[in-house]
C-alpha cells in the first residue's frame, strides 16, 4: 500500500526562526511529490511540486528537497513569518494511476 | 478568477439523515474530485470525474455515499442515513486535464454528525 509519513506532527517556532519538515514515502513507481499549504479553513494550496530527477526547488521562503533514492523528501521555511501558520502536506503521485497519496500533514505554528 | 467553491462551509446534521454537499469547480476544468479529510489524518480519494468518462468510484466508503456531476461542471456530494464517524471536511478539487495535472482545491464543507 503507497504511504506517506510526515514529521513532525506539529511545530511551533519563533518568527524569523528557520524550521524543517520531513517526508518519507512508500508510493511506487514515483511520478511527482508536492508540498501543499493548507490555512485553518481554507483548501490545500500548492506549494512546490518536484520530478524523479529533481533534487531541489524553492518557491520564495519554501525550500523543497528530494531524494528519490531513499524516498525522502524536506521542506525548508527561511525567517518564517506569522503568515507560516498553517498545516503543510506531503503528497505523492504514482505513475501507474496517478492517484495521490496524502500524508496527514505538520502543523506550524509561528509566534511572536 | 473564482476559484473551487463549496457550499454550506459547515453542516450540522442528526445522525440517520441524509446530507448533500455542492462543489462548483473551476470554469474550464474537466476534471473533478472529492476528498474527505478526518481530524490527524491525510486526504482521503473518494470519487473521481473526468469529462464525460464513467466516475472513478473506488474511494467511496460505502454505498451510503454517492456523488453526480451535472453537465460536466458542478457536482454534488450525497451521503445518506449519516453516522458520526462520516464527520469530516469534505474538500473538493479540480483540474485541467485527467489524473497528473495540478489540482485546484476548495474551502471544504465541514460536517459534523451528532
Amino acid at each position: 500500500k503507497n504511504q506517506v509519513e510526515q514529521s513532525p506532527q506539529s511545530l511551533i517556532i519563533l518568527e524569523g526562526k528557520n524550521c524543517t519538515l520531513q517526508c518519507n514515502y512508500t508510493v511506487s513507481p514515483f511520478s511527482n511529490l508536492r508540498w501543499y499549504k493548507q490555512d485553518t479553513g481554507r483548501g490545500p494550496v500548492s506549494l512546490t511540486i518536484m520530478t524523479f530527477s529533481e533534487n531541489t526547488k524553492s518557491n520564495g521562503r519554501y525550500t523543497a528537497t528530494l531524494d528519490a533514492d531513499t524516498k525522502q523528501s524536506s521542506l525548508h521555511i527561511t525567517a518564517s513569518q506569522l503568515s507560516d501558520s498553517a498545516s503543510y502536506i506531503c503528497v505523492v503521485s504514482s505513475t501507474n494511476d496517478y492517484k495521490l497519496s496524502f500524508g496527514a500533514g505538520t502543523t506550524v505554528t509561528v509566534r511572536a | 478568477g473564482a476559484g473551487v467553491s463549496q457550499s454550506p462551509s459547515n453542516k450540522v446534521t442528526e445522525k440517520g439523515k441524509d446530507v448533500e454537499l455542492r462543489c462548483d469547480p473551476i470554469s474550464g476544468h474537466t476534471a473533478l474530485y472529492w476528498y474527505r479529510q478526518s481530524l490527524g489524518q491525510g486526504l482521503e480519494f473518494l470519487i473521481y470525474f473526468q469529462g464525460n468518462s464513467a466516475p472513478d468510484k473506488s474511494g467511496l466508503p460505502s454505498d451510503r455515499f454517492s456523488a453526480e456531476r451535472t453537465g460536466g461542471s458542478v457536482s454534488t456530494l450525497t451521503i445518506q442515513r449519516t453516522q458520526q464517524e462520516d464527520s469530516a471536511v469534505y474538500l473538493c478539487a479540480s483540474s485541467h486535464g485527467s489524473r497528473g495535472y495540478e489540482q485546484y482545491f476548495g474551502p471544504g464543507t465541514r460536517l459534523t454528525v451528532t
